[in-house]
């Protein structure tokens, strides 16, 4: 299995535009878990998917923030407008049911100008 | 969620064992304890699990004594690739799989 796969690795962008991060999880794993990075806040979690149903989101920053699993191969994280203060890397894991691990990404570093 | 507590860094050097203890007075009855393995840029990456008793892997050994209240991550002759931070975190099936990921042990192996 090739893990979980994230996209873009990088990305850099201005003030005010939209970004929007993408998530591949393992196949076969009904929880998604999406996760910000930050030297001064460490790993916080934005929002949690259980098959394809967003079940908390209580972690996401405010309305900027939005996420999405239209199926269970995908699943977007979108910012609009973004701020400087959203740079950071930002995590998409998965679980598999029964199990009390999660599988991380390699991560998007986000940095907005 | 059950919180957990570990110390903030750590130093040793080359070949040397690590102990890492975190303490979790909170763990629930379903609750495994798991421990990731951070390098700069890039994701956590799971090093061990247990529930009670003690778990070896090729990498690692976890020791969970009776209570089950705290733990140590023992990392056995260290190199300079395990400088690393390292998260102690406690959760379970039941709470669908969230973690919560404390400050982790930042881990500095020396020459």
């Amino acid at each position: 299995d090739a893990g979980v796969i994230q996209s873009p690795r990088h990305e850099v962008t201005e003030m005010g535009q939209e970004v929007t991060l993408r998530c591949k999880p393992i196949s076969g794993h009904n929880s998604l878990f999406w996760y910000r990075q930050t030297m001064m806040r460490g790993l916080e979690l934005l929002i949690y998917f259980n098959n394809n149903v967003p079940i908390d989101d209580s972690g996401m920053p405010e309305d900027r923030f939005s996420a999405k699993m239209p199926n269970a191969s995908f699943s977007t994280l979108k910012i609009q407008p973004s701020e400087p203060r959203d740079s950071a890397v930002y995590f998409c894991a998965s679980s598999s049911p029964g199990l009390a691990l999660q599988f991380f990404g390699p991560g998007t570093r986000l940095t907005v100008l | 969620l059950a919180k957990t507590t570990q110390p903030i860094s750590m130093d040793s050097y080359e070949g040397q064992e690590v102990n890492i203890t975190c303490s979790h007075n909170n763990i629930a009855t379903n609750d495994y304890i798991t421990w990731y393995q951070q390098f700069p840029s890039q994701g956590p990456r799971f090093i061990i699990q247990g529930y009670k008793t003690k778990v070896t892997n090729e990498v690692a050994s976890l020791f969970i004594p009776a209570d089950r209240k705290s733990s140590t991550l023992s990392l056995p002759r260290v190199s300079l690739s395990d400088t690393a931070v390292y998260y102690c975190l406690v959760g379970g099936p039941n709470a669908g799989n969230m973690l919560t990921f404390g400050g982790g042990t930042r881990l500095m192996v020396k020459p």
